[in-house]
């Protein structure tokens, strides 16, 4: 059973560009969350969607971000007009069900703004 | 939820058993702690999680006294391998999709 599965690993945009972030969930897995990471900071929740819905986008920036969880296909984090603020990890976990004791996690995007 | 205080750092030789305590003095009754582990480069690894006294699994033991306003992770014989860092989460219910990180503790196992 593949794991949680994240594309591209790495992702280098210069100021005003945008990202689009790709994220599979484990087989059977219908809830996904994004979380942000800075360098030497922990992960930060950002939105939690389950298929074609956002459950909790409380994380979010209110500009330039948005997520979605198509019905079919993966995840997808985008940012618009990347500044260099915005270079982080990002990782991706997914779940069996919401409240569930364990999420699991994908290797994470690294975007670079250049 | 409440919060959590964990050293920054810790160094451990090969084969010794490594203990790192997390503070959690506000937690709720509703409150379990878990703990994740995450290597350089890597999304977080979960663990263990308890609600109190021990609870045991493969990899760890996790303690946690009566008053649950502090929790041990006790890795065993801790090799190489086992250099990463290591976070305590306090989650509500036995389960909770927001998940909050701390900075963590960063151990380093030394040959």
């Amino acid at each position: 059973n593949a794991g949680v599965m994240q594309n591209p690993r790495h992702l280098v945009r210069r100021r005003g560009q945008e990202a689009r972030l790709r994220c599979s969930p484990m087989k059977g897995h219908s809830h996904v969350y994004w979380y942000r990471q800075l360098p030497e900071e922990g992960l930060k929740f950002m939105v939690y969607l389950q298929k074609e819905n956002i459950i909790d986008e409380s994380g979010m920036p209110k500009e330039r971000f948005s997520a979605e969880f198509p019905k079919e296909g993966p995840s997808i984090l985008r940012i618009q007009q990347v500044v260099r603020g915005d270079s982080a990890a990002y990782f991706c976990a997914s779940s069996p069900t919401d409240f569930y004791n364990e999420q699991f996690f994908g290797p994470g995007t690294r975007l670079t703004v250049l | 939820l409440a919060k959590t205080t964990q050293p920054i750092s810790m160094d451990s030789y090969e084969g010794q058993e490594v203990n790192i305590t997390c503070s959690h003095n506000n937690i709720a009754t509703n409150d379990y702690i878990t703990w994740y582990q995450q290597f350089p480069s890597q999304g977080p690894r979960f663990i263990i999680q308890g609600y109190k006294t021990k609870v045991t699994n493969e990899v760890a033991s996790l303690f946690i006294p009566a008053d649950r306003k502090s929790s041990t992770l006790s890795l065993p014989r801790v090799s190489l391998s086992d250099t990463a860092v290591y976070y305590c989460l306090v989650v509500t219910g036995a389960g909770s999709y927001q998940l909050t990180f701390g900075k963590g503790t960063k151990l380093s196992v030394i040959p």
